[in-house]
């Protein structure tokens, strides 16, 4: 069965700083990765997303992911954060299926600071 | 464009009484829906999930259940909710692949439920 672990559950950064938010998976085969933010009580939405390919994703809102098969790691970045990037983020990992059998990381609260 | 609509938002129930949450998604034909709880600091864990009418899959054994009466609606419901019950609901849905290859999860805006 397939894991996912983003090892930080709160991270604050600075307005205009850069933003590295970790994800580990586990997975037998390729993985199918996401990434999904969260604002405070709404629903989430995906920030992009990797099948197979090139290993650096583009993602909206300015956000990339490498995907990186010997660290079994797909961390998200962004350049330079906005205060409109606070949020939950959460790392997911898929597996083929008739129905989308994705699993979830447990979430990395950002808060940004001015 | 497709939308998803979840109601009620909120809402705040006795121990022992029932739960219906109600999930309808427009603008799409044979979704895939699912119906996701919410803890802090447990990530997503998904309840149920239907890839057609009348098809219902639970992945965590519990007190609650789900429906699909039509092709876009997806229902969470309880006899009796428990303490335990109390959370973040979110419904989901997602276009059939083809290649079995996962896409993209499409959410609702979620329904918070407190049970007192």
């Amino acid at each position: 069965a397939q894991s996912v672990t983003q090892p930080d559950i709160h991270i604050t950064v600075s307005e205009g700083a850069s933003l590295e938010l970790r994800c580990n998976y586990s997975y037998g085969a390729t993985p199918y990765l996401f990434w999904y933010v969260q604002s405070p009580g709404q629903g989430l939405q995906l920030l992009l997303k990797y099948f197979s390919g090139d290993t650096l994703v583009q993602g909206i809102k300015g956000f990339e992911a490498e995907f990186k098969r010997s660290q079994s790691s797909f961390n998200l970045r962004k350049p330079s954060v906005h205060w409109s990037d606070a949020a939950e983020y959460f790392c997911a990992v898929g597996a083929p299926g008739g129905y989308q059998k994705v699993t979830f990381g447990i979430g990395t609260k950002l808060q940004v600071i001015p | 464009s497709q939308t998803i609509h979840q109601w009620p938002a909120t809402l705040v129930q006795p121990v022992g009484s029932p739960l219906s949450l109600e999930c309808t998604v427009e603008g799409t034909s044979n979704p895939n829906l699912y119906w996701y709880r919410q803890a802090a600091g447990r990530g997503l864990q998904l309840l149920f999930y239907s890839v057609g009418i009348g098809q219902i899959s639970s992945e965590v054994p519990q007190n609650l259940s789900a429906s699909r009466p039509q092709d876009r609606q997806f229902i969470l419901s309880s006899k009796k909710l428990l303490l335990s019950d109390s959370g973040f609901y979110l419904c989901a849905w997602s276009p059939r692949t083809v290649g079995l290859r996962p896409g993209e999860l499409f959410f609702g805006e979620g329904s918070r439920l407190t049970v007192l």
